[in-house]
C-alpha cells in the first residue's frame, strides 16, 4: 500500500507569492490534516479535513488556507508568503478523526521563502 | 509557559543502555497521550498511544503516563544505533487539536 505522497518535496517561492502544496493520503484514509515544522516552534497543527469539510483548525493566520477532494486528496495554500513561513509542511492522512486514529505521515514539503 | 515542554536534547548514549525521554504539561484537560518517532528528512511516526495513567509497553518501548504530575515518558531498553532520531511528544486537547512537544534529538553511540 502506498504511503502519503506530498508533492513538491522542495519549493522556493519569494515574499508576497502564494503557494499550493499538494497531498494524497493513504487509500481508503478520509482525514487529511496539516502541519507546519520549524525549528523554533516545532510541530503546529493548521488545519483538518474530514470528507471535504474542514473539522478543525489551528492557530495560524487566514493566508493559510485547505481544502479536500471527494477522492480525499488535499491542497494547503499559503498566500501573501512572509520570510517566517519557511518550514517543513507535513500532511498525515488518517482513517478517520485525527485525534482518534493513528497518524501516517508523509515526507514533507521544504518550503524557503526568499 | 509553553503548553509542552519537551528537552531539545541533543541526548547521546552508548548502544544498549535505556533512553528515557519525558515531556511535561500544564493543561490537565489533555487526553491522549503519544509518542512519534522522525528520522531526518522525514515525517513522524508513531510509536506509542495511550490515554490512562501507567504504563503501556510494546517490545522495547515503554510510555509512562503520570497525570496527577502532569508528566510523561517514553522508555527505550537495549537501545539500537538505529533509534537514534528525533521523538516528540504529543497530546490531545479539549478542542481535539494534536499539540506537539519540539521533540528531543537521541543519538545512539555504537
Amino acid at each position: 500500500k502506498a504511503g502519503v505522497t506530498q508533492t513538491p518535496r522542495y519549493l522556493i517561492k519569494t515574499r508576497g507569492q502564494q503557494v499550493t502544496l499538494s497531498c494524497s493520503p493513504i487509500s481508503g484514509h478520509r482525514s487529511v490534516s496539516w502541519y507546519q515544522q520549524t525549528p523554533g516552534q516545532g510541530l503546529q497543527f493548521l488545519f483538518e479535513y474530514f470528507s471535504e469539510t474542514q473539522r478543525n483548525k489551528g492557530n495560524f493566520p487566514g493566508r493559510f488556507s485547505g481544502r479536500q477532494f471527494s477522492n480525499s486528496r488535499s491542497e494547503m495554500n499559503v498566500s501573501t508568503l512572509e520570510l517566517g513561513d519557511s518550514a517543513l509542511y507535513l500532511c498525515a492522512s488518517s482513517l478517520g478523526h485525527a485525534t482518534n486514529e493513528k497518524l501516517f505521515f508523509g515526507s514533507g514539503t521544504q518550503l524557503s521563502v526568499l | 509557559q509553553k503548553e509542552v515542554e519537551q528537552d531539545p536534547g541533543p541526548l547521546s548514549v552508548p548502544e544498549g543502555a535505556i533512553v528515557s525521554l519525558n515531556c511535561t504539561y500544564s493543561n490537565s484537560a489533555f487526553q491522549y497521550f503519544m509518542w512519534y518517532r522522525q528520522y531526518s528528512r522525514k515525517g513522524p511516526e508513531l510509536l506509542m498511544y495511550t490515554y490512562s495513567s501507567g504504563n503501556k509497553e510494546d517490545g522495547r518501548f515503554t510510555a509512562q503516563v503520570d497525570k496527577s504530575s502532569k508528566y510523561i515518558s517514553l522508555f527505550i531498553r537495549d537501545s539500537q544505533p538505529s533509534d537514534s532520531a528525533t521523538y516528540l511528544c504529543a497530546m490531545t486537547d479539549r478542542d481535539d487539536k494534536i499539540i506537539f512537544g519540539k521533540g528531543t534529538r537521541l543519538h545512539i553511540l555504537p
